[in-house]
């Protein structure tokens, strides 16, 4: 069962631009995660957010979580060729946390 | 540094086959995950281990069976390959008492012809 959905599929910009990514859920979480994925890579933690918390940073990146309506954004400034990769969010419910991934963002910066 | 490694990295097998993935984690956690990743599906969860010979069945566990006889092992196993099994499969691992953080392995791209 999906959980996520991330928001756009894909996204191009420039060196320096800043890149939004968005996350819907479904239902109730108990925290919310995002990880990253370069090419043919496993996945890698970037974030994670608790549903007590409404925003979060991390050096470049600023995540914002909106339980009311069940939706997140992560945001990376100054973005550099090397942030290319996909980017998943994933929620974990109370209890044992069975992390449920979306299907991603493919993010693309070109020099 | 904290490690997930899976066995292979690249698999071509032929219908029928009995595909074993192994997967050790070096960081004493109790949990362990196997998910598969297809594009435009996301990351599918197929079976996960709280513990030591504990299995339990995620959202896609048909075809596929799991063993977990060491706390660092878990074992993904596709009894008879079949060509919509062609897939990565992403292991990951996870402390119980951790912040629900997974780690993952580099991933085993599986091919069945």
């Amino acid at each position: 069962s999906q959980q996520g959905e991330e928001d756009p599929q894909a996204l191009s910009i420039q060196e320096g631009e800043n890149a939004t990514m968005n996350c819907s859920y479904k239902t109730s979480i108990n925290n919310l995660q995002w990880y990253r994925q370069n090419s043919g890579r496993g996945l890698v933690h970037l974030i994670l957010i608790r549903s007590n918390e409404r925003e979060k940073h991390s050096g470049r990146l600023r995540v914002t979580l909106d339980t009311s309506k069940k939706s997140s954004s992560l945001l990376i400034t100054a973005s550099r060729a090397a942030d290319t990769a996909s980017y998943f969010c994933a929620t974990g419910n109370t209890g044992f946390q069975k992390l449920v991934f979306g299907t991603g963002t493919r993010l693309l910066v070109s020099p | 540094d904290v490690k997930v490694t899976q066995s292979s990295r690249y698999l071509v097998k032929r219908t029928g086959e009995k595909v074993f993935l192994e997967c050790v984690q070096d960081m004493d956690h109790e949990n362990m995950f196997w998910y598969r990743q297809d594009p435009g599906l996301g990351l599918r969860l197929i079976y996960f281990s709280y513990d030591v010979k504990m299995k339990e069945k995620g959202d896609i566990p048909e075809g596929y069976s799991v063993s977990r006889e060491k706390k660092e092992r878990f074992s993904l196993i596709l009894e008879s390959a079949s060509t919509n099994q062609t897939s990565m499969y992403l292991c990951a691992s996870r402390s119980h008492q951790g912040t629900g953080e997974l780690f993952f392995g580099e991933g085993s791209r599986l091919t069945v012809l």
